[in-house]
């Protein structure tokens, strides 16, 4: 069965620090992965996304994230975060070229940046 | 626009009473529809998914079901609620039959005493 593992559960940083949240898949196949970040108050978004392509993958607010297959990872990276980012941030796997959303996530990393 | 309704957003019920989850979504046809639930400290767990009207199937065996009477509605129910159905229950939706992407709804917090 897929799992996801997020080790840092905890994330504290001052503004314009740098960001890296670790992300372990276990799977076999080919698969798509995906950052969801939740914004206090607000709902699930997607931050950015992998299926397929460039191993780097860019998303909204300065986020990117590096897909290493040899490692079964994908981290989420910022360079200079900011006190706008202060949210829970998720993780998570599904079974590539299929048409379902039967995503498996990890368990989260609340990300606190001090102004 | 898409958007996606859940309702309501915090909910504190006894044990052994009714529960019952609603989930809209406007602007799409057709779509797939999913319960998630993240029990405390745990990841997002898929608990069902829907495929299509009457069309239900389940993850994890559990205290819950869910129905979808209509395309874009998507109920999760249960007879006589738990302590261990605690949690934070997420509605989502995704079109498309390749690598797509979910899109959720804000959540329901579901406490039971």
């Amino acid at each position: 069965a897929q799992s996801v593992s997020q080790h840092n559960h905890h994330v504290i940083l001052s503004e314009a620090a740098s960001l890296e949240l670790g992300c372990n898949y276990s799977y076999g196949g080919t698969v798509n992965l995906f950052w969801y970040v939740q914004y206090p108050g607000q709902h699930l978004q997607l931050l950015l996304k992998y299926f397929s392509g460039d191993p780097l993958v860019k998303g909204i607010k300065g986020f990117e994230a590096e897909f290493i297959k040899s490692k079964f990872s994908f981290n989420l990276r910022k360079p200079s975060v900011q006190w706008s980012d202060t949210a829970e941030y998720f993780c998570a796997v599904n079974q590539a070229n299929t048409g379902f959303q039967k995503l498996v996530f990890g368990t989260g990393t609340r990300l606190l940046v001090s102004p | 626009s898409q958007t996606i309704h859940q309702w309501p957003a915090t909910l504190v019920q006894p044990v052994g009473s009714p529960l019952s989850l609603e989930c809209t979504v406007e602007g799409t046809s057709n779509p797939n529809l999913y319960w998630y639930r993240q029990a405390a400290g745990r990841g997002l767990q898929l608990l069902f998914y829907s495929v299509g009207i009457g069309q239900i199937s389940s993850e994890v065996p559990q205290n819950l079901s869910a129905s979808r009477p209509q395309d874009r509605q998507f109920i999760l129910s249960s007879k006589k609620l738990l302590l261990s159905d605690s949690g934070f229950y997420l509605c989502a939706w995704s079109v498309g039959t390749v690598n797509t992407e979910a899109f959720f709804g804000q959540g329901t917090r579901l406490t039971v005493v």
